[in-house]
């Protein structure tokens, strides 16, 4: 069964520095997909980035990147020059493959973000 | 602006009351998804559809109900069989047959026991 793990509870950071929130993952499909979402204190989840198990540059998406080891099974996502906004809890998930296609998530990490 | 429309934001339920929970996405996608999230806690998937008038339970599905009569409509009935209902509950939909699309989600519905 696949199986996503993030160890870390709550985070600090201070504010312009970078900060890399770990994920590891287990599956035994040779294709896959990794994503992180962002949940504000106000519920909704937010799409931040996403990496497949064949790409290979790791992903970026502005501020966001992914420091994907596939040897290690780990997708960590690194935050750069962080601002008071990225406080949150961050997500990360596998995609299951077919029938369901659902996201299978880990518990989370508690970002803060402080001046 | 295309999204994912979650009501309401807060409902309450009283012992043995059955409740419905409203998601409508204006995405055009087939694929919707029912989560369940409680404190501290990952997403866990309740129901999920695919395709109109068809629908699979997930991993937590006893205790609730859906429909997809429309595309853009899964509504989520939480039934009085349900004995912890208390939680915050994400509607997601997303593109079937591309794995590399994230699944978008509405904003949430939280429910508590009266």
């Amino acid at each position: 069964a696949q199986k996503i793990t993030q160890t870390q509870p709550g985070m600090f950071v201070q504010e312009k520095e970078a900060v890399t929130l770990d994920c590891t993952y287990d599956t035994s499909d040779q294709s896959y997909g990794l994503f992180w979402y962002k949940q504000p204190s106000s519920g909704e989840m937010i799409f931040l980035i996403y990496q497949g198990s064949y790409d290979e540059q790791n992903a970026t998406e502005g501020r966001y990147s992914l420091n994907f080891q596939k040897a290690r099974k780990s997708a960590n996502l690194v935050i750069s020059a962080s601002q008071l906004g990225d406080s949150a809890m961050y997500f990360c998930a596998m995609r299951e493959g077919s029938p369901t296609d659902k996201l299978i998530f880990g518990t989370g990490t508690r970002l803060q973000v402080f001046p | 602006d295309g999204g994912i429309t979650q009501s309401p934001k807060y409902l309450f339920r009283k012992e043995g009351q059955n409740v419905t929970l409203s998601c409508e996405q204006n995405l055009n996608h087939d694929a919707m998804y029912w989560y369940r999230q409680d404190p501290g806690q990952g997403l866990r998937l309740i129901y999920y559809s695919q395709i109109v008038n068809d629908f699979q339970k997930g991993d937590i599905a006893e205790g609730y109900s859906v429909s997809r009569e429309k595309k853009e409509s899964f509504p989520l009935t939480v039934t009085s069989a349900q004995k912890n209902p208390t939680a915050f509950y994400l509607c997601a939909s997303s593109i079937v047959a591309d794995s590399r699309q994230p699944q978008h989600f509405g904003d949430g519905t939280r429910l508590s026991i009266l």
